[in-house]
């Protein structure tokens, strides 16, 4: 048991659809970051938030953004879906202080997306 | 180049089987951090250990033990015994002291343990 919650756990778009996936991270979790992992691949970083401000991204286009609320809830947005969107999208938090941590990350269970 | 290699893509054992899941990590950063996720079909990344680049002592935990050389940039997983309920992909991660919340993961080793 992590702490960190996802929704919803499976989702089917059409390609050019835009759409929302949730997460809520332990209390006291100020750090939270989002990865997508396609079949049979490590997850790939898409971008960390800490108190509520973007601090790091990997290589994803802006149409892949996010939120993160005072309440340790956060939010992966993601328009003009792509057919290669299709993955896993994990939800990771930690207790670090954004950049300087190395604290150990916790996982989701994951939003499986599909997109057709 | 900051980079994780599982080299191994499958590997099968029988119950009780000892099995070893090789790490090796590429960066010129003298402060990292290593570790190691068992995920499921679930989907759910399960933290098993986090290594400091400082700390090089070997860890046993249960029937789980880790093997970090610096001089060979490897960070090895050994299961003793292995069970059924060990079957799951399992990651190896790489993180960076200024870098946060970003983890640079392996491929991956899917390990099969039969009856």
């Amino acid at each position: 048991e992590t702490g960190v919650t996802q929704s919803p756990t499976h989702l089917i778009k059409t390609r050019g659809q835009q759409v929302t996936l949730r997460c809520s991270s332990q209390s006291g979790h100020n750090t939270v970051s989002w990865y997508q992992q396609a079949l049979g691949q490590g997850p790939q970083f898409i971008f960390q938030y800490y108190r509520e401000e973007e601090n790091g991204r990997g290589n994803f286009p802006p149409r892949f953004s996010g939120l993160q609320f005072p309440n340790y809830s956060s939010e992966l947005n993601v328009n003009a879906l792509e057919l290669d969107d299709s993955a896993l999208y994990l939800c990771a938090s930690s207790p670090g202080t954004g950049l300087n941590s190395g604290n150990t990350i916790y996982f989701g269970e994951g939003s499986w997306l599909t997109v057709v | 180049a900051q980079k994780v290699t599982q080299a191994q893509t499958e590997i099968s054992v029988v119950e009780k089987e000892d099995v070893t899941l090789d790490c090796v990590y590429e960066t010129r950063d003298t402060t990292y951090y290593l570790f190691w996720y068992k995920q499921p079909p679930s989907g759910e990344l399960v933290f098993l250990i986090r290594r400091n680049s400082f700390d090089e002592q070997n860890e046993i935990s249960g029937r789980y033990s880790w093997n970090f050389q610096k001089s060979t940039s490897s960070f090895n997983f050994t299961i003793t015994a292995s069970q059924v309920v060990d079957s799951a992909v399992y990651f190896c991660a790489l993180s960076f002291y200024n870098q946060g919340g970003k983890l640079i993961f392996g491929q991956g080793t899917e390990l099969s343990v039969k009856p």
